[in-house]
């Protein structure tokens, strides 16, 4: 059965530093997102992507956030300079022609 | 506005019974729902969805319930199995095209062998 992959599955990075996360969406999903989750809390929405254009974002996804879907299986998360709240897990998710939303194993990402 | 939340935090059942676990929403606009279950070090995993025009639907042991009139969601395991330890969560898919998904804070559910 087809299954997102993220990579790496852990990301260690000084405060300041450039990350970047990789996501492979299932492959004839269309819209693609990624979310956050601060350890013990819920699930956050960071951005939707469709079309190669984002089409929703959270008032976390600031300016230092960006994604790009730089070829036609890779989907990335970029932090420009890291604060050491971001350190979470990461999620990214595809989505199918009924709507429901998969996830990958998700990316953690401590900021020392 | 849009709130998605859980009425319990941790559920502790016996091997065999059956859990219920709930989820109120505010938004009665609302028309499509999703549980998913996560379990330690790991992702969410789709378990299973229902739309407004249903009130019930049924996947293999579990059952999602849907009371619009409420506001009131709910995901029924049966026979619980230890394999069945995790934190569930429901998401509300919001009205907008892009579909981001707003999740609930999770309940933790224990099964004693």
């Amino acid at each position: 059965e087809p299954e997102v992959t993220q990579t790496p599955s852990h990301q260690v990075t000084q405060m300041g530093q450039e990350v970047i996360l990789r996501c492979v969406p299932i492959s004839n999903h269309l819209y693609f997102y990624w979310y956050r989750q601060i350890l013990g809390q819920k699930v956050e929405f960071l951005v939707s992507f469709y079309n190669n254009e984002i089409s929703e974002k959270s008032e976390i996804f600031d300016d230092q956030f960006s994604v790009e879907r730089p070829d036609g299986s890779n989907f990335t998360l970029k932090i420009r300079s890291t604060k050491l709240e971001d350190s979470a897990m990461y999620f990214c998710a595809s989505r199918d022609e009924n709507l429901r939303q998969f996830f990958g194993p998700g990316t953690r990402l401590t900021v020392l | 506005g849009e709130n998605v939340g859980l009425h319990l935090p941790t559920l502790s059942v016996q091997e065999g019974d059956n859990s219920i676990i709930n989820c109120a929403y505010s938004n009665s606009a609302s028309d499509y729902f999703i549980w998913y279950k996560q379990e330690s070090g790991k992702g969410p995993q789709f378990i299973i969805d229902i739309r407004s025009n249903m009130d019930k639907r049924q996947g293999q042991r579990v059952t999602v319930l849907l009371n619009k009139t409420v506001k009131h969601l709910s995901l029924q395991i049966a026979a619980t199995q230890p394999g069945d330890s995790a934190v569930y969560f429901c998401a509300e898919i919001s009205g907008n095209q892009g579909g981001k998904l707003i999740f609930g804070q999770g309940t933790e559910l224990s099964v004693k062998p």
